[in-house]
């Protein structure tokens, strides 16, 4: 199947810094990238769909300018969690489809668990 | 938006006996549901998927089936074993490729 590759795998930083989160397919090409976020044992959250060349699409009660979503290749997609708090500790998994070119599958990168102290 | 709604939160059975677990959707225009399997502090991971002009779709041990009249779709593990043990998420997508909505996920334990 389709390799989707997240870095870092997990980040520990200190309140009120940025932490920037990659997610790159590997052996495809994706216009389209997902942010999940999921708290523990709890479910995937769609927080924004990353466009390739364009703006990122937010679901309703997501902040846009804290969550900075980039798009700038089809191969890589990166999440800035801005300013970040201890409230926004958790495991963030990107996602990406070959769409058309494939089954239609979604494959996920490995997640990157954020601890902000 | 799409709603998927997943039942039970928890399942524990005793290996060698079924599982079902069962998804309900609320977006009509949804044509794709995959189910995922997820180990703690681990990427989900596709286990089987159908698509909305199939019913039912097996792979050995594990079968999905699909009612789109009345919106709900199951996942049927058999003969199950402790390494099925994990949390398994449903999923309902289609109108744009890639964009899943997740039901809660739930919690299969196989006892030895």
């Amino acid at each position: 199947g389709a390799v989707v590759s997240q870095h870092p795998s997990w980040v520990i930083c200190k309140s009120g810094t940025s932490v920037k989160i990659e997610c790159r397919s590997l052996d495809f090409q994706a216009t389209t990238m997902f942010w999940y976020r999921q708290f523990p044992k709890q479910s995937l959250m769609l927080m924004a769909t990353s466009n390739e060349g364009s703006k990122a699409t937010y679901e309703q009660g997501v902040e846009k300018d804290k969550f900075l979503i980039n798009h700038a290749s089809l191969t890589l997609s990166t999440l800035t969690v801005t300013s970040a708090h201890p409230e926004d500790s958790s495991f963030y998994i990107c996602s990406a489809s070959p769409g058309l070119a494939g089954t239609g599958e979604l494959f996920f990168g490995e997640g990157s668990r954020l601890t902000v102290l | 938006g799409e709603n998927v709604e997943q039942h039970p939160s928890t399942l524990s059975v005793q290996e060698g006996d079924s599982a079902v677990i069962k998804c309900t959707y609320s977006d009509s225009a949804s044509n794709y549901f995959p189910w995922y399997k997820q180990e703690l502090g681990k990427r989900p991971q596709l286990i089987i998927d159908i698509r909305s002009n199939v019913g039912e779709k097996k792979d050995q041990r594990i079968a999905v089936t699909l009612n789109k009249t009345a919106k709900h779709f199951s996942l049927h593990i058999t003969e199950t074993q402790p390494e099925d043990s994990a949390v398994y998420f449903c999923a309902a997508g289609g109108t744009s490729y890639g964009k899943l909505t997740f039901g809660q996920g739930t919690i299969l334990t196989v006892h030895p």
